[in-house]
């Protein structure tokens, strides 16, 4: 079964610093997809960055990339240059084609990211 | 403007009273899903639509049903909500199924049991 592993329950930055959320997953599957949600309190859940498992080009949106170590299992995202708007529960997340044409979308249990002024 | 919406926010309900939580979609969007949310904790999916099919986790208990009427509306209903049912509800819609789709979310329902 697909697992996804987020070891760090709450990270803090300063604002205008870098910081780096961890995820591993475990899967026995060569194609798939990965993903980082970001939840603030009380608002929608919204996507922040995804990538390709075939793709060895790590994904980069503006202040947001990952580091995607395939065969480690490793998915971090590093957020640049720290925002108070940042603040939020990430989420990462794998998800497959089942049999059938159905499918999966695994959550790891989120990190709270806190943005010191 | 708001392309995946809940209703309502916060929902109460007392103990073995069905409830029925509501999904709608601007986007038209052929899928549409269901996660349960408990505090601290991942969104767990319950079910999905792949347009009128209908795929149901296997681990989501007989106490949870959907519905689909057409493409913008997807309800969750609950028969006999427990207390362990109490939790926020998610709404999520994607273009097509394929793992490339990403999921669009709604606000979420906060479900409380009395």
């Amino acid at each position: 079964a697909q697992t996804v592993t987020q070891s760090q329950p709450e990270m803090s930055v300063q604002e205008a610093e870098t910081v780096t959320l961890s995820c591993t997953y475990d899967t026995s599957e060569s194609d798939y997809y990965l993903f980082w949600y970001k939840q603030p309190p009380s608002r929608q859940m919204i996507l922040v960055i995804r990538q390709e498992a075939y793709k060895q080009q790590n994904a980069t949106e503006n202040r947001f990339s990952v580091n995607f170590q395939k065969a480690a299992k490793s998915f971090s995202l590093k957020i640049s240059d720290s925002q108070l708007g940042d603040a939020a529960m990430y989420f990462c997340a794998y998800r497959a084609l089942m049999k059938g044409g159905s499918e999966k979308l695994v959550f790891g249990k989120g990190t709270k990211l806190t943005v010191n002024p | 403007d708001a392309m995946v919406i809940q209703n309502p926010r916060y929902q109460v309900t007392q103990f073995g009273k069905p409830v029925t939580l509501s999904c709608s979609q601007t986007l038209n969007h052929n899928v549409m899903y269901w996660y349960q949310q408990k505090s601290s904790q991942a969104p767990k999916l319950l079910f999905h639509y792949y347009d009128k099919d209908f795929n149901n986790e296997a681990d989501t208990p007989d106490n949870f049903q959907s519905r689909r009427p057409n493409t913008s509306f997807c309800f969750l209903d609950i028969r006999s909500p427990g207390l362990g049912d109490a939790a926020m509800y998610l709404c999520a819609t994607s273009r097509d199924r394929g793992f490339n789709q990403p999921q669009h979310f709604g606000d979420g329902t906060r479900l409380s049991i009395l």
